[in-house]
Order: structure tokens, then C-alpha cells, then sequence
């Protein structure tokens, strides 16, 4: 099983209505969890980490499903400049450093 | 708002050459990291730094790969001799304990060995 999986999609996605998608994750000691946006040939940025309890910014919220190891984004009414890469990142935290592990993302065209 | 800043942005060598990535991590930030995208594929982590010294490396970080502070700002990567497979967008990443260990990435240096 890979370590951070991710259907890679496309989902296409009517403006203005609200998509979902989950990322999985293998190593169950994995303390940290992000969500990423990478739009066409630049870098990673950092959309919002995922917290236990659940969080909100805006139109996204994340959720951590630590019983079956997921997390999860949903964008409600999707904009056309929502049309990205999201990529989910899992850090195993330790003395020895933080790396992330990324998913090989989700392709998300929000269209009018 | 703070950024994390790469030079250069793109780098064009041969085969065997040595190259040297050039990074700027945002300037309260402790660690430090580089990341490669071969194209199409999934962002890998390549090694992380903190305290001057390596605090973990990847597989793909072998002899070729060294990263260095040379000052109190830079942060860089040397592919020694380089490979036609170290084609590859690099990116720089950099986190603070204080923000949860959130990396933020720079616009990166895509490599081009021919």
C-alpha cells in the first residue's frame, strides 16, 4: 500500500457547487496533516492544515478521520480560479525531522 | 508577507556537471528542506536540515547530494555530477516549530540535464 494515496481525478466540478475528496494514508503514527494546492508547473502552497477536530477557512474545510486514516477536502461553491492540484501531506513527526510525504494529488476543473 | 525565495529559476547543465540550487528560507525559520517533482509524478522529499546539519535524508539523497548554510540566510543544494534522471523541479521548503511545523515552499528551480 503507498504510503499517501489520492484519486487523481479529474473531478469536474459545475461553479458554484461544492466538491469532496479524501486522501488516505498508511503510517498510522502520522501526527501532522496538510493540504496543499499546486497549480500547472509551480510549487506547493500551503492550503491549511488538518486538525483533529476539524477546521474551516472560508469555503474549505478539512477533516482527520484517524480510525480509518484519511483526511478529507471540500470546497463548497467552487470558483473557477478553484481549478488546481490539491495535494494532501502527512508528516510523521520526530527528532530526526519533518518530512512530508505527499500524495500524488487530486485535479480538481471547476467549470461555469 | 515572508517568502521563501530560490535561484535559479531555471538551470540548464550537462551530464556530469555540477550545479548548485540556491535558497532563502524565510528568515525566522529553523528548518529547512529540499524537495524534488519529476515531472508528472508526486512532490519527494529529499532531505531536511536543522541545527547546520542533516536531521533526515531520503533514498534518493545519495553521495551525488550535499546541502549546506553557508551564511545566516542561504540554504543550498549541490548535485555534484549531474544525471539525465536529475531532470526535475527542486523546491525549497522551510518550517517553524512555532506554526506546527507548516512548510512553505519556494517557486523552485527546474533542472534540465541534457
Amino acid at each position: 500500500r503507498k504510503e499517501v494515496e489520492q484519486d487523481p481525478g479529474p473531478f469536474n466540478v459545475p461553479e458554484g457547487a461544492t466538491v469532496a475528496f479524501n486522501c488516505t494514508y498508511s503510517n498510522s503514527a502520522s501526527q501532522s496533516f496538510f493540504w496543499y494546492r499546486q497549480d500547472c508547473r509551480k510549487e506547493p502552497k500551503l492550503l491549511m492544515s488538518v486538525y483533529s477536530s476539524g477546521n474551516e477557512d472560508g469555503r474549505f474545510t478539512a477533516q482527520l478521520n484517524r480510525a480509518s486514516q484519511y483526511i478529507s477536502l471540500l470546497i463548497r461553491d467552487s470558483k473557477l480560479s478553484d481549478s488546481a492540484t490539491y495535494l494532501c501531506a502527512v508528516n510523521s513527526l520526530g527528532a530526526a525531522g519533518n518530512k512530508l510525504t505527499f500524495g500524488g494529488g487530486t485535479r480538481v476543473l471547476v467549470k461555469p | 508577507e515572508p517568502e521563501v525565495t530560490q535561484t535559479p529559476s531555471h538551470q540548464v547543465t550537462q551530464m556530469g556537471q555540477e550545479v548548485i540550487l540556491r535558497c532563502v528560507p524565510i528568515s525566522n525559520h529553523l528548518y529547512f528542506y529540499w524537495y524534488r517533482q519529476i515531472l508528472g509524478q508526486k512532490v519527494e522529499f529529499l532531505v531536511s536540515f536543522y541545527n547546520n546539519e542533516i536531521s533526515e535524508k531520503s533514498e534518493i539523497f545519495d553521495d551525488q547530494f550535499s546541502v549546506e548554510r553557508p551564511d545566516g540566510s542561504n540554504f543550498t543544494l549541490k548535485i555534484r555530477s549531474t544525471k539525465l534522471e536529475d531532470s526535475a523541479m527542486y523546491f525549497c521548503a522551510s518550517s517553524d516549530v512555532r506554526t506546527s511545523y507548516e512548510q512553505y515552499f519556494g517557486p523552485g528551480t527546474r533542472l534540465t540535464v541534457t
